[in-house]
């Protein structure tokens, strides 16, 4: 059974860099990781996505290990306004294309 | 481009009654997919379509909930009868068809639907 497992919750001050990570263990040779970042009363929205290695964008880079069981987001030097729930997202393949989120991690930036 | 729209944005219901939920995807995006958020399951996929198919309908909790997609501009989450534990957010989201794996999912502002 693919699951997609995340921290619970996160706390950080401003300024800090945070890293969350989430594990998919039964990732498939040819699956992305993307992740996501909602605001209370928004929809998810992308932030960035990544197959191996290291990625980076305007705002944020993940990591992804050789055996791309687990993925990491790093956010550098986050702000208050940074404080929202992070979901991993992984497609599964294998027969049809399963589509699953993460647990999501509530990041709590403090002043 | 107007995103992803939702409608309605709230949902008073009593038990045992109809909801209709409604989503318009971006234009020209070939996938559709309805989601259910609470805060006990998180974000769970309940079905996806493309090009108007479903492909998978495996997260639908239950034959109360049926979902239709008549056209690539509209799509309706239904729930009959409704019970309160189906009180959520639901949100609807499309992506382009470039490979599921690696579109970007745009998602709509959500129904939040309670169920008395």
């Amino acid at each position: 059974l693919a699951k997609t497992t995340q921290p619970i919750s996160m706390d950080s001050y401003e300024g800090q860099e945070v890293n969350i990570t989430c594990s998919h263990n039964n990732i498939a040779t040819n699956d992305y990781i993307t992740w996501y970042q909602q605001f209370p009363s928004q929809g998810p929205r992308f932030i960035i996505q990544g197959y191996k290695t290291k990625v980076t964008n305007e705002v944020a880079s993940l990591f992804i290990p050789a055996d791309r069981k687990s993925s990491t987001l790093s956010l550098p030097r986050v702000s208050l306004s940074d404080t929202a729930v992070y979901y991993c997202l992984v497609v599964y393949s294998g027969g049809y294309q399963k589509v699953t989120f993460g647990t999501g991690t509530k990041l709590q930036v403090i002043p | 481009d107007a995103g992803v729209i939702q409608s309605p944005r709230h949902e008073v219901t009593e038990m045992g009654q109809e909801v209709t939920l409604r989503c318009k995807p971006i234009s020209g995006h070939d996938y559709l997919f309805w989601y259910r958020q609470t805060m006990m399951r998180g974000l769970e996929l309940l079905i996806y379509f493309n090009n108007n198919v479903p492909i998978d309908d495996s997260g639908m909790p239950e034959d109360r909930f049926s979902a239709k997609m008549p056209n690539a501009s509209f799509s309706t989450l239904k729930i009959q009868p409704s019970e309160p534990r189906d009180s959520a957010v639901y949100f609807c989201a499309s992506s382009l068809a470039q490979g599921l794996s690696t579109d970007t999912q745009y998602f709509g502002p959500g129904t939040r639907l309670t169920v008395l």
